[in-house]
């Protein structure tokens, strides 16, 4: 299985509202990434899990909040979002971190995120 | 830091003839370099990426890039377009310094391949 899988597909939300967005993989994979992308923009990192520990967190409003319940799942939590937070919130996973860079990154399909 | 630059927003080519997208990057150390494809509404997939070696990669559908350190590119090939290789497309580096394993992205380039 060399598939991440993204639920869901499309979210849409009020500003009051709290959500959570999930990430799989079966790959064995030891870091998992949070990303945000606007239309035609670059995926702008917003988290970084290594091996189930929050390692890089990209100062990112505390409105997000991810966790990492196993090596297999991601969660994204929302709460009290902004409509400016709409975008495509990108699950990716990477065999580790810790070889020096050279790993490369799956990506999921994405969660299309609507803020009311 | 680390920097990436894709100087073309749009390029354009007709179906069957060669196509380029250009990447130059920056880094303080050793870069690893990649390029990512994303159609409309998906996430990216990856196509190539340069670690170390032979500076001509070849990756995915086709694609190939050459990696240039006295130019600090990256560019992307392929020698026949077809119309399917529209869509957007994205260079990454890392560098093996300060920042190993925080990707920095271009800011894309869309590829259209007219028949």
């Amino acid at each position: 299985d060399t598939e991440v899988t993204q639920t869901p597909k499309h979210l849409v939300m009020g500003m009051t509202n709290k959500k959570s967005l999930k990430c799989e993989q079966h790959m064995g994979h030891r870091a998992m990434y949070w990303y945000k992308q606007k239309a035609k923009k670059p995926p702008e990192l917003m988290f970084v899990y290594s091996y189930e520990k929050l390692s890089i967190n990209e100062s990112v409003p505390s409105r997000f909040s991810p966790e990492c319940p196993n090596s297999s799942l991601l969660n994204l939590h929302l709460h009290a979002l902004q409509p400016e937070d709409s975008a495509l919130y990108l699950c990716a996973s990477s065999p580790t971190r810790l070889a020096g860079g050279a790993d490369t990154q799956y990506f999921g399909p994405g969660t299309r995120l609507t803020v009311l | 830091a680390q920097s990436v630059a894709q100087p073309e927003d749009q390029v354009n080519v007709a179906e069957g003839n060669p196509l380029t997208v250009k990447c130059t990057y920056s880094v303080s150390g050793n870069p690893y370099l990649f390029w990512y494809v994303q159609y409309p509404n998906r996430g990216l997939q990856f196509l190539l990426k340069y670690i170390t070696g032979d500076n001509l990669v070849k990756g995915s559908y086709g694609f190939e890039a050459e990696f240039n350190k006295s130019q600090t590119s990256f560019h992307l090939k392929k020698p026949s377009a077809l119309v399917s290789d529209s869509a957007l497309y994205f260079c990454a580096v890392r560098d093996t310094g300060t920042n190993a394993g925080k990707s920095t992205f271009g800011d894309g380039t869309t590829l259209t391949v007219k028949p």
